[in-house]
């Protein structure tokens, strides 16, 4: 079953604003990852974070983590029109072995130019 | 670098026809690879952890005897749909662990086979 649960479903926003997407999990946690996937393509790894961090950049993407509250928040900041896709949230569980991933719903996000 | 490609990009086959999937990892050496289902507009669900050298473990209510894995070498992983039937038709994902990077965690996904059945 789906671990992940992420909101909101679907975001529209316009070029140059921030994104902010929202992944909560059941389960405690090795990482967290978060992806994105273009129409129809595969999945682009975008950034992890380790159950001891707390926060991390990458570029205009940022990266929270609260373990207290089993969530994590991606915010893209000055969104840009091909930043529009769909964003996964998943965690690679403690108990289970092997970095196995379960995935959230996906966010789809959508730019205005 | 960490390249995974995946064969046939798409694919349309009739009922009750096998249709295998290969996943490559080009770039890097990959002892796991997993495979993934995502219908339209749906998240992604793991359907098998194929180790190289060994049997697959499949997820819990993945016929093994239906998707068949094979990771024979260190860079190529195949998923067969054996008997495939209109609702086997999804988009099939894979991807790999790097053995060189296994402390990352990351995986490396496929761009993914687009599986039609009629």
């Amino acid at each position: 079953s789906q671990q992940g649960e992420e909101d909101p479903q679907a975001l529209s926003i316009q070029e140059g604003e921030n994104a902010t997407m929202n992944c909560s999990y059941k389960t405690s946690i090795n990482n967290l990852q978060w992806y994105r996937q273009n129409s129809g393509r595969g999945l682009v790894h975008l950034i992890l974070i380790r159950s001891d961090e707390r926060e991390k950049h990458s570029g205009r993407l940022r990266v929270t983590l609260d373990t207290s509250k089993k969530s994590s928040s991606l915010l893209i900041t000055a969104s840009r029109a091909a930043d529009t896709a769909s964003y996964f949230c998943a965690t690679d569980a403690e108990e289970t072995s092997g970095s196995r991933l379960t995935f959230g719903e996906g966010t789809q996000l959508t730019v205005n130019p | 670098g960490a390249v995974v490609s995946q064969h046939p990009s798409w694919v349309i086959c009739k009922s009750g026809t096998s249709v295998k999937i290969e996943c490559r990892s080009l770039d890097f050496q990959a002892t796991t690879m997993f495979w993934y289902r995502q219908f339209p507009k749906q998240s992604l669900m793991l359907m098998a952890t194929s180790n190289e050298g060994s049997k697959a473990t499949y997820e819990q209510g993945v016929e093994k005897d239906k998707f068949l894995i094979n990771h024979a070498s260190l860079t190529l992983s195949t998923l067969t749909v054996t008997s495939a039937h209109p609702e086997d038709s999804s988009f099939y994902i894979c991807s790999a662990l790097n053995l060189a990077q296994r402390s990352t965690d990351t995986q490396y996904f496929g761009p993914g086979t687009r599986l039609t059945v009629l």
